[in-house]
């Protein structure tokens, strides 16, 4: 089976730099993604790690470490619009089409 | 019309009543997925697609009913719910490649049923 934890919440403010911590044990391992959900809207993709290490892509960058079932997602120079729920979602080495989905990460950017 | 579109976006309907919630994507993508998300809880996969044919069933009661008519169309026909079937449902699309691989999944913006 899977098992995937996130913090419930976090807060930070404008212009600073957040990461949010994922941890997970699974069966199978194929990647893991970010994606943010804004209230009531559909989830976005935000990223993908297959192997180790960081991917970048502007403000945002991912971690993974497989050895360690952990991953992050670290948002810099945080806007206020970047307030959403993050959610960390593992790829399963199985069924075709299987994502696990942790139940998300929600994030305040105060002023 | 972009990406993955859903209608109704709200639904309200009383336990007796038989309604469908309808996906569209205008991606080219060959797999199509029904999530459930209720409050508090992680998205659930519900159904899976692929090329038209149903590949996964995740255990759904079989009072919602999944349609896939051709590779951009996506149903789930609903019959006497519950109220704790009240919840969002998502429709998802992606790219299968060859060997069982596929791309990130491209979510629609959801439809958010109340069951009275």
């Amino acid at each position: 089976g899977q098992n995937i934890d996130q913090p419930t919440e976090m807060t930070a403010t404008e212009g600073a730099i957040v990461q949010i911590n994922c941890t997970y044990q699974t069966s199978g391992f194929n990647g893991l993604f970010w994606y943010q959900q804004h209230a009531g809207e559909a989830p976005t993709f935000l990223s993908y790690n297959v192997l180790d290490g960081l991917e970048e892509k502007g403000r945002f960058s991912s971690f993974l470490s497989r050895s360690k079932g952990y991953s992050y997602l670290l948002l810099k120079e945080l806007q206020m619009k970047d307030s959403a729920s993050y959610l960390c979602v593992l790829k399963g080495g199985s069924t075709l089409g299987r994502l696990y989905f942790g139940r998300g990460t929600q994030l305040t950017v105060w002023p | 019309e972009t990406g993955v579109t859903q209608t109704p976006r709200h639904l309200v309907m009383g336990m007796t009543n038989k309604k469908s919630l309808k996906c569209e994507q205008h991606l080219g993508h060959n797999a199509m997925y029904w999530y459930k998300q209720s409050a508090k809880k992680p998205l659930e996969l519900m159904f899976v697609y692929s090329l038209e044919e149903r590949v996964e069933n995740n255990s759904v009661p079989s009072r919602f009913s999944p349609e896939c008519p051709n590779s951009s169309h996506l149903f789930l026909h609903l019959h006497t719910l519950q109220p704790e079937d009240s919840a969002l449902y998502l429709c998802a699309s992606s790219q299968v490649l060859a060997g069982g691989s596929y791309n990130e999944q491209f979510f629609g913006p959801g439809t958010r049923l109340t069951v009275l």
